[in-house]
Formats: structure tokens, sequence, C-alpha cells
């Protein structure tokens, strides 16, 4: 099916532990990015991407990494989680320009619940 | 200062209520606004876009302010299922950033 899709949906690991959050979306939006979203703060932004290769970070992106060698894929990778990573990770798209989402809306996934033990 | 505040609720009203949601915003530079419904749990989904002149959409209403940096929600005949978080949602065109209010909480009461 067309549209946004994370994976994994659930994690638990450990402190210390590597975990990467896969996102993918089938319309070929320029634009992607990752929040997280906890309770008392809404939704941070940890990451984004407005191209294929082309990153920066958001408001929060201290211990974590993103790539994006292709215009479907923007995974997340904690290098060595923490408790304070204990989340659920969103990730969206958009297109400013064009396609699905003509009027620049986000599209999110259904999201990555993540536990850190 | 925060981009977007939102009056976080909760928002108890009974079925076949009126209730209307308020959103400020801090940067006259924001230039596309939405609404966004986040069912508990879930990932959050586009209600409806915000235009300057306004725009309804069934019982759903949306009204935007930009002297006033200033946008509105209002939900006429409450249904149960129209309980969830209700997120405003600002965007700076320049390098396409959005910024998220916390979202403010309704419960639909039968």
């Amino acid at each position: 099916d067309a549209g946004i899709t994370q994976s994994p949906r659930y994690k638990i690991t450990e402190t210390g532990r590597q975990v990467t959050l896969m996102c993918h979306q089938t319309w070929s939006h320029s634009y992607m990015f990752w929040y997280r979203q906890d309770l008392g703060h809404g939704l941070r932004l940890i990451y984004y991407s407005a191209a294929a290769d082309i990153t920066d970070k958001g408001e929060v992106p201290d211990g974590y990494v993103v790539s994006r060698s292709k215009t479907e894929n923007f995974p997340l990778t904690l290098e060595s989680a923490t408790r304070s990573q204990t989340s659920v990770y969103f990730c969206a798209s958009s297109d400013p320009i064009s396609g699905v989402g003509a009027g620049g809306e986000l599209f999110f996934g259904e999201g990555s619940r993540l536990t850190v033990l | 200062r925060k981009e977007v505040e939102q009056d976080p609720g909760p928002f108890n009203v009974p079925e076949g209520a009126t209730v209307a949601f308020n959103c400020t915003y801090s940067n006259s530079a924001s230039q596309s606004f939405f609404w966004y419904r986040q069912d508990c749990r879930k990932e959050p989904k586009l209600l409806m876009s915000v235009y300057s002149s306004g725009n309804e959409d069934g019982r759903f209403t949306a009204q935007l302010n930009r002297a006033s940096q200033y946008i509105s929600l209002l939900i006429r005949d409450s249904k149960l299922s129209d309980s969830a978080t209700y997120l405003c949602v600002v965007k700076r065109n320049t390098g396409n950033q959005f910024y998220f209010g916390t979202g403010t909480s309704l419960t639909v009461i039968p």
C-alpha cells in the first residue's frame, strides 16, 4: 500500500544498545522528518531531510543519527540508547510542491514505540 | 515564547454541544495552517487546512486571523467519535518547517 510506514512498531531494548527505526514512504516526497512525542512536550523535531543526502538537526538531535541515501527511506539510529529516549517516534513526510499532499501538509507514519530499560 | 500555543484543556462536553479551540502563533512569517487530530496512541492525521477566508468541512469550521496571529476550530453537534486530541500546526514555507501546539484534549460525553 502507498503511504508512509515505520518499523518496528514496538521495540524494547536495553541501555547502551544501538537501535535503528526505519521509515519508508512511497510518495517520493522530498521532505522527511523524525519527531518524538512525550507527555507534556508534544511533538519535538529530532532531524529532518529536505532531499536525499541532505539532513539537518531539529530541536532535540542529541543521541540520534540519521541518513538518507534514497528519497524513500529515512532511518533513525539511537547510537547508545538511554532511558530518556523512551518515547513514541513518528516519521513524517511532506512535499511542498506537488503530488500527494500538494497542500503542503504533513503525513505521519503509525509510530514506533520504543522502551529503553 | 513557544511558536504555537494552545489551551491543553481538557474539554469535556456533552454530545451535541458546540466546542471551540483556539491557538496562537508567534511568528508572523508563518504561512500555512492546519488542524490535526490525534487519537490515543496513534499518529496525528490531518483534519483540515485553514485558509485566510475561513473554511468549513461538515461540522468543522476553521478560522484564521493573521493580524492577531490566531487560529480557531469550531466543532458543532459534537459526536462521541470526536473525542481526541486536536493539534494546531503552523508551517513556514521557507524550509518547509512545521510547528506544533501541544494539543487540546476533547472528550465528548454521552
